[in-house]
């Protein structure tokens, strides 16, 4: 498995502003995800974010809305944007690692949007 | 239908027992089957992964898979209050998760 960070571990945010999420990982990894889970519910992939690519976005999410960045092999961002308040959720990062298809998430952001 | 479906629970088992989670998947080329454990607050951790038909066994945990009748499973032995959590189902059918919505179980003492 690999040692996953994330910035920050929650926020309140007001609407209309955007948010950066961090997710730092301990090792090099090539396959970084990013899921949101809202409150009782299971999880939703977002984007994948290969280094040295564009994200590659699910059906429902848009670049414009959750841009993403991913500098290199052991770091990323999930930029939530114009936030209203259906955006709270929690945000998690995971990484693949070890065997293939194996994902193991970050701690989570938990964001409220007032 | 749902791609993948667990039954939400809970599920509540006295300490000592076999708890057993059950889960079903409409993809029938899913060649990559996952549990994870998810504690209230927490985010999900990976316990179990099973690629094959038939058992896999990990300490307590074993997971059991039949693609003929795209079925998972996770029996958990010796049940014990900390395995008090949601367990969430995922399949991977092309080059993503797919989770469930996840079973709460319940371990009294």
């Amino acid at each position: 498995s690999a040692v996953i960070s994330q910035k920050p571990s929650r926020d309140i945010c007001q609407r209309g502003t955007s948010l950066t999420i961090q997710c730092q990982v301990d090792s090099q990894v090539t396959m970084m995800f990013w899921y949101r889970q809202q409150p009782g519910q299971s999880l939703t992939l977002i984007a994948t974010a290969n280094q040295g690519s564009e994200a590659t976005y699910e059906s429902g999410f848009v670049i414009d809305k959750f841009p993403i960045s991913r500098p290199n092999l052991t770091f990323s961002t999930l930029t939530v944007s114009n936030m209203s308040p259906e955006d709270s959720s929690i945000y998690l990062c995971s990484v693949e690692t070890g065997s293939p298809y194996e994902q193991y998430f970050g701690p989570g952001t938990r964001l409220t949007v007032t | 239908q749902k791609e993948v479906e667990q039954n939400s629970g809970p599920l509540s088992v006295p300490e000592g027992a076999i708890a057993s989670l059950n889960c079903t998947y409409s993809d029938r080329g899913s060649q990559s089957f996952f549990w994870y454990r998810q504690y209230s607050g927490k985010s999900p951790e990976l316990i179990m992964f099973i690629y094959s038909n038939g058992d896999k066994e990990d300490g307590r945990f074993t997971a059991q898979l039949n693609k003929a009748s795209q079925y998972v499973s996770l029996l958990i032995r010796d049940s014990q209050p900390s395995d008090s959590a949601t367990y969430l189902c995922a399949v991977m059918p092309t080059d993503k998760l797919i989770f469930g919505t996840g079973t709460r179980l319940q371990v009294f003492p």
